[in-house]
């Protein structure tokens, strides 16, 4: 059974670049599968951010494109996320999941609280 | 993008009653690509119904999806106690996959 685990700083500065990694377990990156980051600031909504494919290909959100980088760390079986430029409007809790070719999302990790402060 | 707009905001229901749930897409659903999410305070969300109407592994039969092109229902036919939570849906028919605000059920 596939589990993944988030990880990374719970507070950023304004301007900085935010980085998260998702550890995956129970199943390997490179055996198919798009793996995403998707985020919800606190009493709010789910937002998908980008997703990774194919050994390295990447769609994200037009919301997001010029801040946005996702990649793959095959030897960690692992994938991470980094957003730049952040303010406090990035507060949010940040989840990666999976989801199959033009498929639902049918993993999650628990998520992870990331604030944007000075 | 495909929005999505849920309604009501909030439900208040009793445990044993029928909640029906509504999801109203900006333009067509291809191929019925919607899903619908349960999520707990604290939780990631969990998935109950993809394909507009397919129950997902270990979902109970009282959870039911309906719907086509730009109107979506989930419907839970008797409510249960564990059942008081946020529901979202959400398209994967077109990019960038996007959910609905989200209908709280909460207790009467």
């Amino acid at each position: 059974q596939v589990q993944l685990q988030e990880s990374g700083p719970g507070l950023v500065k304004p301007s900085e670049t935010l980085s998260l990694t998702c550890a995956v377990s129970g199943y390997s990156i490179t055996s198919g599968y798009y793996w995403d980051w998707i985020r919800q600031p606190p009493g709010k909504g789910l937002e998908c951010i980008g997703t990774i494919y194919n050994y390295g290909s990447t769609y994200y959100n037009p919301s997001f494109k010029s801040r946005v980088a996702i990649s793959l760390d095959t030897s960690k079986n692992q994938f991470s996320l980094d957003l730049s430029a952040v303010t406090a409007a990035d507060t949010a809790v940040y989840f990666c999941a999976r989801h199959g070719a033009d498929s639902h999302f049918d993993s999650w990790g628990q998520g992870t609280l990331v604030t944007v402060s000075s | 993008e495909i929005v999505l707009t849920q309604s009501p905001g909030t439900l208040s229901s009793s445990p044993g009653e029928r909640a029906t749930l509504s999801c109203r897409a900006s333009q067509s659903v291809s191929s019925s690509y919607l899903a619908w999410y349960q999520q707990k305070p604290g939780q990631a969300p969990r998935l109950l119904i993809y394909g507009a109407s397919s129950r997902a592994t270990g979902i109970p039969d009282r959870f039911s999806g309906s719907g086509s092109g730009t109107d979506f229902t989930l419907t839970i036919s008797r409510l249960e106690p564990e059942d008081f939570a946020v529901y979202y849906c959400q398209q994967y028919g077109s990019s960038p996959y996007t959910f609905g605000q989200g209908t709280k059920l909460e207790i009467k």
